[in-house]
């Protein structure tokens, strides 16, 4: 069965540090990993995607990496930032569908 | 980058009426959308897939009759929730993305619907 999992569930950190997110997955067969932020109440912003050759994705802050051979994918934000609180998606794509398997997400709080 | 609008972001119905909500590709064409829902603290849960110009696809357990969806242009899909009841309330969130893009890439922001 197609599952992407992720954790841990929520998160609390200082404004200023780093924080790894983690999301396993055993979707077969893989197309892309996307991780998104989601803001409360808002609609998920992409933040990066990374097909089976990439092994990691920077956008900004945001560093995404993915070891297709464990089927692991990681999100290090690095120096938070209080807008960095929101909800962050692990979202995994079979090959041959449109299909988006979704975690449930991780919530992240930055604390000042 | 593609951006997808969808309006309206909040609205508060009564029971028994209906509601359109409509998603739009600004600057792109898409021929299909996507459209989820979302209840409180849980991941998005995909409803159907609007293609332009002929019927959606719903997912398993999604009413048809209920939730209706048109996709008459390249740019506009919308989403109807006919005869509305409280347990319908929830935020509703599309996706599309350009031809040759990866599926359902860009979502809109949401609509946050609310039956009294």
């Amino acid at each position: 069965k197609n599952q992407v999992e992720q954790s841990p569930q929520s998160l609390i950190i200082l404004e200023g540090k780093n924080c790894t997110l983690q999301c396993n997955y055993t979707v077969s067969p893989f197309s892309n990993l996307r991780w998104y932020k989601q803001d409360t109440g808002r609609g998920p912003v992409s933040l990066t995607i990374m097909t089976f050759s990439e092994n990691t994705k920077s956008n900004g802050r945001y560093t995404a990496t993915l070891d297709a051979d464990t089927k692991q994918s990681s999100l290090h934000i690095t120096a938070s930032q209080l807008s960095d609180s929101a909800s962050y998606i692990c979202v995994v794509s079979a090959m041959g569908n449109y299909q988006l398997i979704w975690g449930a997400g991780t919530k992240l709080i930055i604390k000042p | 980058g593609a951006v997808v609008s969808q309006h309206p972001s909040r609205v508060i119905c009564k029971s028994g009426t209906s509601v359109k909500i409509e998603c739009r590709s600004l600057d792109f064409q898409a021929t299909t959308m996507f459209w989820y829902r979302q209840f409180p603290k849980q991941s998005l849960m995909l409803m159907a897939t609007s293609n332009e110009g002929s019927k959606a696809t719903y997912e398993q357990g999604v009413e048809k009759d209920k939730f209706l969806i048109n996709h008459a242009s390249l740019t506009l899909s919308t989403l109807t929730v006919t005869s509305a009841h409280p347990e319908d309330s929830s935020f509703y969130i599309c996706s599309a993305s350009p031809r040759g893009s990866w599926y359902g890439y860009t979502f809109g922001s949401g609509t946050r619907l609310t039956v009294v």
